[in-house]
């Protein structure tokens, strides 16, 4: 199985400044074939579902704002948000669907300093 | 809008068995693959269980194999959890999820709300 590993597990940020979350996979979710990483990056709000933020590491879904973005390739990704929202108070998973079973990261806590 | 409905989640005695619901909304449920993942109270996502759009294929985590069976009524817009030999480790609120492929890829694009599953001992 890959283990999806993300840090830190919690990171306090004042309003306006930089979040940045990293996801480290322990084998390689780039397919040759069609050179795509297979990761997608979620939030989850307090008492909701995760929603899809990103797919294939970098690519936004439809709505979601431009200052949620993704980066990375290998094994190696980041989520960057470019300047924190009071909104963006949540806890963040990285997930691999290269394989079955399909992982998650343990989740970042993102709070506002 | 691809809407997501769970029902049938509720408190299950160790080695009992539930069957969860999913009703599904919004888009043509059976052009495409469907999942559960399950999230313990205060913990992780964990990817349960997906059957492709046909029903034909199904794939489980390791966890709940040979335990728990996953299907599909397309005539219903419906998706299915059948949970035998429950136990402690497996209370969790439980999502279902939309694939973004016919297949079982992963790329989980809509969720439900989720239907809490509680196991005593």
């Amino acid at each position: 199985d890959i283990v999806v590993t993300q840090s830190p597990d919690s990171l306090a940020v004042s309003l306006g400044e930089r979040a940045t979350i990293n996801c480290k996979s322990t084998q390689s979710v780039l397919y040759s074939s069609d050179n795509k990483n297979y990761l997608a990056w979620f939030q989850q709000k307090p008492g909701q579902p995760p929603k899809l933020l990103i797919s294939w590491a970098s690519i936004r879904e439809s709505g979601v704002p431009d200052r949620f973005s993704g980066s990375g390739s290998g094994t190696d990704f980041t989520l960057t948000i470019s300047s924190l929202q009071a909104e963006d108070l949540a806890v963040y998973y990285c997930q691999q669907y290269y394989s079955v079973p399909f992982t998650f990261g343990q989740g970042t806590k993102l709070e506002i300093k | 809008e691809v809407h997501l409905l769970e029902s049938g989640g509720g408190l299950a005695q160790r080695g009992g068995s539930l069957r969860l619901s999913c009703a599904a909304s919004g888009f043509s449920f059976s052009t495409y693959a469907m999942n559960w993942v399950r999230q313990a109270p205060g913990k992780g996502l964990e990817w349960v269980s997906g059957v492709v759009g046909s029903g034909t294929t199904v794939q489980y985590a390791a966890s709940v194999r040979d335990r728990f069976t996953i299907s599909r009524d397309n005539s219903k817009n419906t998706l299915y959890l059948q949970m035998n030999s429950l136990t402690v480790e497996d209370t969790a609120v439980y999502y279902c999820a939309k694939d973004h492929y016919d297949y079982v890829r992963g790329w989980f694009d809509s969720w439900g709300q989720g239907t809490l599953v509680t196991v005593s001992s």
